[in-house]
């Protein structure tokens, strides 16, 4: 049973580039979140889906970022004309609604995005 | 607006002793879920342990239960013989609704260091 995996792992960039991360859910979870972490702080929520519908997003999320899950399965997030502020762990995340359980969220070992 | 709030930045702890992680929040929701996350130094968030706001009884698992104070607001983690490789971040969050899908909101977190 494969957990939550993201890639790459590590990305550094100059201001300005376009970047695309990637994350692969655990397979049958049809909930898949996005979420941006920074030094010293608690992760905080970019973007969700369910199936291949976004449902939901942050008022954080500029217009440079954008988020896809084509075909339900695995989603990109792609940032454009990169910040310094930018930089940060990009978190993914994915869950399965059974009930009774909780809708837990299983996340992955991030992408860390470093922007020049 | 939910709120998650984390007053120790910082916990020390002496290798078989007990912890308490202390976790306060803020909802205007009846249904709520309340989850912990371990965060080591490799960066992936490890899913711990879950309250629902109905459920009557503490959540545990293994080492780690819930000390859920539901009037006082409050879900403070509970680690029992403290082991080295407990050392890492911990973080609470919240989620909205019960048993469905959303965003989850972090607090600051709680660095725990587990002496020898």
């Amino acid at each position: 049973d494969t957990g939550v995996s993201q890639d790459p792992r590590h990305k550094i960039t100059k201001r300005g580039q376009n970047v695309t991360f990637r994350c692969d859910p655990i397979s049958e979870h049809n909930r898949l979140y996005w979420y941006r972490q920074t030094l010293g702080q608690g992760p905080e929520f970019l973007t969700y889906f369910q199936n291949e519908a976004q449902l939901e997003k942050s008022r954080l999320l500029s217009d440079r970022f954008s988020a896809e899950r084509p075909k339900g399965s695995f989603s990109t997030l792609e940032i454009q004309r990169t910040e310094q502020g930018d930089s940060a762990m990009y978190l993914c995340a994915s869950s399965l609604n059974s009930r009774p359980r909780t809708d837990t969220q299983y996340f992955g070992p991030g992408t860390r995005l470093t922007v020049l | 607006a939910q709120k998650i709030t984390q007053t120790q930045p910082g916990m020390f702890v002496q290798e078989k002793e007990a912890v308490t992680l202390d976790c306060t929040y803020d909802t205007s929701d009846q249904s709520y879920g309340l989850f912990w996350y371990k965060q080591p130094s490799s960066g992936e968030m490890i899913f711990l342990i879950y309250q629902g706001s109905y459920d009557e009884q503490n959540a545990t698992e293994g080492r780690y239960s819930l000390n859920f104070q539901k009037a006082r607001k409050s879900a403070n983690l509970v680690i029992s013989a403290s082991q080295l490789g407990d050392s890492a971040m911990y973080f609470c969050a919240m989620r909205e609704g019960y048993n469905q899908g959303g965003k989850l909101i972090f607090g600051q977190g709680t660095e725990l260091s587990v002496k020898p």
